[in-house]
């Protein structure tokens, strides 16, 4: 599975959009991008995943450049609740394993 | 309600013994997995299960043994062998019955040997 980089930590302020990026430059054609949250002793939850296109669900959007090499998760409306760790995560549909990085630590301030 | 529970939550045993961590699932799910996650870092995959009665080591396989007697339930035992067992550990599932289906976790267990 294709590397993943992520910021380290990012803040953000209440009710603005959060742009969380992650850098993929060696993907390929089959691998998908994963998103996944963890907020602190909790199990990671799924946010949203994309092959090519965009992506957007109740939780956020999945903007994938036409490249690939890149991709940004956008919440589009900041809460204190969505303070966590963002987990970036590029892989082969056929793969059981997930590959969890260090992920961005993502500060949402009143 | 559907999801994926683990208990207990929070989990304390002695050096040397066995203790087997819980991980049921009403989702109808196929495939089930454990991953072991230490402090700061990414999580690392145990075992996974596609398919009842059948099962694979992950990355980190020694020092622990599951079983899959039904579709619901994936235990994880941590044997004695393992060196290092104090961990958070978290189950998953997804499904149908594809392995790349995209997975959900569960809440964990935190396990502290003494």
């Amino acid at each position: 599975d294709a590397k993943t980089t992520q910021p380290t930590s990012m803040d953000c302020a209440e009710g603005r959009a959060a742009n969380l990026p992650c850098n993929h430059s060696t993907i390929s054609g089959n691998e998908y991008v994963y998103w996944y949250r963890q907020i602190h002793s909790q199990g990671p939850q799924y946010i949203i995943h994309g092959l090519k296109n965009n992506e957007t669900n109740e939780m956020a959007s999945l903007i994938i450049t036409e490249d690939r090499k890149s991709s940004t998760l956008i919440l589009p409306h900041a809460t204190l609740r969505d303070t966590a760790v963002y987990y970036c995560i590029v892989r082969v549909a056929s793969r059981g394993k997930l590959i969890f990085g260090q992920g961005t630590e993502l500060s949402v301030k009143p | 309600d559907g999801g994926i529970t683990q208990s207990p939550k929070y989990l304390f045993r002695k050096e040397g013994q066995n203790v087997t961590l819980s991980c049921e699932q009403n989702l109808n799910h196929d495939a089930m997995y454990w991953y072991r996650q230490d402090p700061g870092q990414g999580l690392r995959l145990i075992y996974y299960s596609q398919i009842v009665n059948d099962f694979q080591k992950g990355d980190i396989a020694e020092g622990y043994s599951v079983s899959r007697e039904k579709k619901e339930s994936f235990p994880l035992t941590v044997t004695s062998a393992q060196k290092n067992p104090t961990a958070f550990y978290l189950c998953a599932s997804s499904g149908p019955r594809t392995i790349g289906a995209t997975q959900y976790f569960g809440p964990g267990t935190r396990l502290t040997v003494l």
